[in-house]
């Protein structure tokens, strides 16, 4: 079974200061691992994936995730927030034997201070 | 290219009548899934349709189902409609099913109430 876990469900940072929403995963094989973004009133929006191929992925608008796979963990940076940036985001895990599942995280709040 | 739509945008039921919502992917796009968005539950999965076959189903009663057509638009229908069902229910397209290495695209969403 798989299985994803957002760390956080609310993060307030400064406009400016690093952006960090931690993810964690359980699968019993190598899935894929996405983070989406849902701004108010508006549909989800695909920042970053990451399919097995460089550990290290960048995504749009500056964000970035690293998988690590000893620690089962997808975590999404940015070095410096927007106020833009203030949004939902959604860790979801993807794929496997018997039927594949997309199973979203519980989201993560993202307030961003002036 | 267009994106995915979904109709209608709001819909307000009473409990007990059904309803069918409709979802148009990415020209293109096969594969088909729905998801149910509630405060409380957070993003469901609901069932995912590819060539007119679903391929893969979440945990749901039966009163939920949703087909494919052939030109890869989705309906999916609620019937006997429940309190609980009010959510924004999400339809998602990409090009293949199963999710792994291919992206969903998102349509707004339709908001439902039921009263």
């Amino acid at each position: 079974a798989q299985s994803v876990t957002q760390l956080d469900s609310h993060v307030s940072v400064s406009e400016g200061t690093p952006v960090l929403l931690r993810c964690n995963y359980s699968s019993s094989y190598s899935p894929s691992l996405f983070w989406y973004v849902q701004h108010p009133n508006k549909g989800l929006q695909l920042l970053l994936k990451y399919t097995s191929a460089a550990t290290l992925v960048k995504g749009i608008n500056g964000f970035e995730a690293e998988f690590k796979k000893s620690e089962t963990s997808f975590h999404l940076t940015k070095p410096s927030a927007h106020m833009s940036d203030a949004a939902e985001y959604f860790c979801v895990v993807s794929g496997g034997t018997g039927g594949f599942k997309t199973i979203f995280g519980a989201g993560t709040r993202l307030f961003v201070k002036a | 290219k267009a994106g995915v739509t979904q109709t209608p945008r709001y819909l307000i039921k009473t409990r007990g009548q059904q309803v069918t919502l409709s979802c148009s992917p990415i020209s293109g796009h096969r594969s088909v899934s729905w998801y149910q968005q509630t405060p409380g539950q957070g993003l469901q999965f609901l069932f995912e349709y590819f060539s007119e076959t679903q391929r893969n189903k979440g945990n749901f009663p039966g009163r939920f189902s949703g087909r494919q057509f052939s030109n890869s638009r989705s309906e999916m229908n609620v019937s006997t409609l429940e309190l609980g069902d009010s959510a924004l229910y999400l339809c998602a397209s990409s090009l293949a099913f199963g999710g792994a290495a291919y992206e969903q695209y998102f349509g707004p969403g339709t908001r439902l109430t039921v009263t």
